[in-house]
């Protein structure tokens, strides 16, 4: 069936970068996506990359896709207590591009 | 100013009872969206509509009923035969043509506790 896995939990120190990691299972998705999540809200697009890339960098986002291993990792550059939130990996299922699974969310905490 | 309105934000329910969420979008989307967060298990898509007066199951719609008979508006009933009700729910929209077609649009949230 289609699992989206990530690790539970992430600390870092402000000023540090952040590894984001995320395995997926729909080799036929055709985005794949990161969400955030600030406290008691709802979730937000904070970048995406087409399936037939290998990286995409905006700002201090960088995204790594290796389709071989169904991995996609989101590193953020420079991490501020800004960033502490819970960060979602979506994949796009059977080609559809607006039926999303998610997968566990990652808790990000930035230490000052 | 264009988004998504869900209520009420918080809303606590006896045993036995059935509870309506509302959702309302004023984005002109086509496809709305209801998932259910629970720590530990991200997000679960409980149901989907692309068009008004159709909709599908997701993967956890037993003990969840929808309707979707104008555009803007996609409520969630939790009827008394959802075992495990209390979560935090979510509702969504998003584009089907036009542009880059994926993103999705969240409310904040509806906290259900049932007592």
């Amino acid at each position: 069936g289609e699992d989206v896995e990530q690790s539970l939990f992430l600390s870092v120190r402000e000023g540090d970068s952040s590894v984001i990691n995320c395995t997926y299972t729909d080799s036929s998705s055709t985005y794949l996506y990161w969400y955030k999540q600030e406290p008691g809200a709802g979730l937000q697009l904070l970048t995406y990359i087409f399936s037939n890339m290998d990286m995409k960098q905006d700002q201090r986002l960088t995204v790594l896709l290796n389709k071989k291993d169904k991995h996609l990792s989101l590193r953020i550059a420079d991490t501020q207590t800004g960033d502490s939130a819970i960060y979602f990996c979506a994949e796009s299922i059977g080609g559809a591009t607006n039926k999303l699974i998610f997968g566990t969310g990652t808790l990000l905490a930035v230490q000052p | 100013d264009g988004g998504i309105t869900q209520s009420p934000k918080y809303l606590f329910r006896k045993e036995g009872q059935n509870v309506t969420l509302s959702c309302e979008q004023n984005l002109n989307h086509d496809a709305m969206y209801w998932y259910r967060q629970d720590p530990g298990q991200g997000l679960r898509l409980i149901y989907y509509s692309q068009i008004v007066n159709d909709f599908q199951k997701g993967d956890i719609a037993e003990g969840y009923s929808v309707s979707r008979e104008k555009k803007e508006s996609f409520p969630l009933t939790v009827t008394s035969a959802q075992k495990n009700p209390t979560a935090f729910y979510l509702c969504a929209s998003s584009s089907t043509s036009g542009g880059f077609i994926g993103e999705l649009f969240f409310g904040e949230g509806s906290r259900l506790t049932v007592l």
